[in-house]
């Protein structure tokens, strides 16, 4: 059963303050990795993919990822209260997609003004 | 661009009847797949259409079913409804499969009495 670990939190973090999330994953074959953003009682919300070792950045937003450690992480500079929300972790599985994309349980951030 | 939309938004059935919730992709997308979030369980896989063709399918009962048109357009039926399906479907579409950007509709809230 191929996992994605997320600490679940919440977390709590000061605004204007980096907020950084942590994801492992099981399954050393997965290429591709994205973060989702979900505020309660919406629908999940892409904000990031990243598929090569190294980081990626698109505005407030840092992708990190390394293979070899098998670990993700995505940073949010000047954290703002409009980014609290659970944030999920997902990879598709390197067996041809069979298992669609696993998530994690996802971690409650708090950004408090 | 129009994004995924899905209908009905919300649904109450009773135990024992069925249920067909519909998916429309973002266009220029085949892929859809279908995922139920719980409380408990988080996100899990339901299945993935491409091309009209089941091409994978995630780890539930037959009584959660599936199709896909000709237009990219899907449905998902669960018939002999429990109590324990009350969840959120979310359908996501992408380009080609599971290694792309997945996006997300609003999902269907559906309540099982």
């Amino acid at each position: 059963q191929k996992e994605v670990e997320q600490n679940s939190g919440p977390l709590s973090v000061p605004e204007g303050a980096i907020a950084s999330l942590n994801c492992t994953y099981s399954d050393r074959g997965s290429q591709s990795f994205f973060w989702y953003r979900q505020y309660s009682g919406k629908s999940p919300e892409l904000i990031m993919s990243i598929y090569s070792n190294g980081d990626k950045e698109d505005g407030r937003f840092t992708a990190q990822l390394n293979k070899a450690s098998q670990y993700v992480s995505l940073l949010i500079r000047d954290s703002q209260p409009s980014d609290s929300a659970t944030y999920l972790c997902a990879a598709p599985d390197s067996g041809g997609g069979a298992d669609g994309l696993t998530f994690g349980k996802g971690t409650h951030l708090i950004i408090q003004p | 661009k129009a994004g995924v939309t899905q209908t009905p938004r919300y649904l109450i059935k009773t135990r024992g009847q069925q249920v067909t919730l519909s998916c429309s992709p973002i266009s220029g997308h085949r892929s859809v797949s279908w995922y139920q979030q719980t409380p408990g369980q988080g996100l899990q896989f339901l299945f993935e259409y491409f091309s009209e063709t089941q091409r994978n399918k995630g780890n539930f009962p037959g009584r959660f079913s599936g199709r896909q048109f000709s237009n990219s357009r899907s449905e998902m039926n669960v018939s002999t409804l429990e109590l324990g399906d009350s969840a959120l479907y979310l359908c996501a579409s992408s380009l080609s499969s599971v290694y792309n950007e997945q996006f997300f509709g609003p999902g269907t809230r559906l309540t099982v009495l």
